[in-house]
């Protein structure tokens, strides 16, 4: 069955950097292109960065644009999230999510915190 | 990209249907056919409930469907059933290469 578990949450200070991992398993991971998704406590949905099946193209939201780096290492089965100079409005849990079909998330997974705060 | 419109709150008895409407523009719901509805109970991750407007992925109960008119997607649950209690968010790609989520609407089951 898939299966994405996040990893790298945690508390940071603003302006800080932090890595989030995506480890993905129960279908071929090279084959599908994979999102970021955040949500801020108490709040909706925000879609935060999408990767092509090959990494051969990236598309971010405007709000994390110039600051968050999303790549995948096919060889591992893991996706990543590089968040650098981190602020307030930053704090959510960020879901890592397979893409199906045309712009649809069909799995995702449980998220990880992440918490900026001084 | 601006949030689509969603209602905050829905309710229904069970047996009922309810309809929750998600509000774009030209730029995302009304010039794209790639709209979904997603499923989040409290604490857990979304499920993926409708795609590209109107299919459903397998295992999700013909009772949701979904619709589009002009800027407008619509998700309507039919024959209300108290696990259907949950948050429900519209998605639409916008623009060129963005995604763009509803602010969700809390559907409570009376």
């Amino acid at each position: 069955q898939v299966q994405l578990v996040e990893s790298g949450g945690g508390v940071v200070q603003p302006g800080g950097s932090l890595r989030l991992s995506c480890a993905a398993s129960g279908f071929t991971f090279n084959n599908y292109g994979m999102h970021w998704v955040r949500q801020a406590p108490g709040k909706g949905l925000e879609w935060v960065a999408f990767i092509r099946y090959d990494g051969s193209s990236k598309y971010y939201a405007d709000s994390v644009k110039g600051r968050f780096t999303i790549s995948r290492d096919n060889s591992k089965n893991t996706l990543y999230a590089q968040m650098n100079s981190l602020r307030a409005e930053d704090t959510a849990v960020y879901f890592c999510a397979k893409g199906f079909s045309n712009w649809s998330l069909d799995y995702w997974g449980q998220g990880t915190l992440v918490t900026v705060s001084s | 990209q601006s949030a689509l419109t969603q209602p905050p709150s829905a309710s229904g008895s069970p047996g009922q249907s309810v309809t929750i409407s998600c509000t774009g523009t030209s730029s995302d719901v009304g010039g794209c056919n790639y709209v979904s509805w997603y499923q989040q109970h409290p604490g857990k991750a979304p499920k993926l409930m409708i795609y590209e407007v109107s299919e459903r992925p397998s295992g999700v109960p013909d009772r949701f469907s979904g619709s589009k008119s002009g800027v407008t997607a619509s998700l309507t649950v039919s024959g209300l059933q108290a696990e259907d209690e949950a948050d429900y968010y519209c998605s639409s790609c916008a623009g060129s290469n963005n995604l763009v989520f509803g602010g969700g609407t809390k559907l409570t089951v009376l």
